[in-house]
């Protein structure tokens, strides 16, 4: 059973160019979460999404990125006309179900991304 | 926001030493969580605490949820070079975690 993948691992982008990074969950799972991680800090969430739907983006920066979870295919992130502040570590994570209590959600490896 | 503050932010000890980090809310908590993350890896769930009280182990690791359930604590004895990492305690609320801000941990021999 593989945990959730994301892809690239490393991506280097030039400033003003756009990033994409892809990210399928476990096997089962339908909840897919996006959050970034800069040095020395925190995970911060980012968005939570379900098949063709975003159900919460509150932590999206409002220009320049976007999220999607098609019907088929993985989960994508897209960061346009990248600037030097968005050199992170971007995490997916994944889920079954969600309750009120809080689910554990599975973290993929993340996708380290520096713009030069 | 409502942040979950940890302490300290960072913490060095000789191999065999104990080791505790310290969260707190600002806000009344259903549930904490903890998480571990190695250098240069992803967050691994460690733990989850719903009970006010409650205290759970794990081996070395002991895992204690305030009766307020407004602060937390994880505690490592005899801590081991496998132990290093930065260790986060996680608040779940709806379908969102808010992560504390962290404790890295490094262990010398």
């Amino acid at each position: 059973n593989a945990g959730v993948m994301q892809n690239p691992r490393h991506l280097v982008r030039r400033r003003g160019q756009e990033a994409r990074l892809r990210c399928s969950p476990m096997k089962g799972h339908s909840h897919v979460y996006w959050y970034r991680q800069l040095p020395e800090e925190g995970l911060k969430f980012m968005v939570y999404l379900q098949k063709e739907n975003i159900i919460d983006e509150s932590g999206m920066p409002k220009e320049r990125f976007s999220a999607e979870f098609p019907k088929e295919g993985p989960s994508i992130l897209r960061i346009q006309q990248v600037v030097r502040g968005d050199s992170a570590a971007y995490f997916c994570a994944s889920s079954p179900t969600t309750d009120r209590s809080g689910n554990t959600i599975y973290f993929g490896e993340g996708s380290w991304l520096t713009v030069v | 926001g409502q942040q979950v503050m940890q302490i300290p932010q960072y913490q060095h000890v000789q191999e065999g030493e104990d080791f505790t980090t310290y969260c707190n809310s600002s806000t009344t908590l259903s549930n904490i969580q903890w998480y571990k993350q190695r250098p240069g890896g992803h967050p691994v769930f460690l733990i989850q605490l719903v009970k006010s009280g409650e205290v759970k182990k794990q081996k070395r690791l002991t895992f204690q949820f305030g009766e307020a359930k407004k602060n937390s604590s994880l505690h490592i004895t005899a801590t081991q070079t496998t132990d290093v990492g930065t260790y986060f305690c996680v608040k779940g609320g709806g379908n969102k975690l808010t992560f504390g801000t962290g404790t890295q941990l490094k262990v010398e021999l």
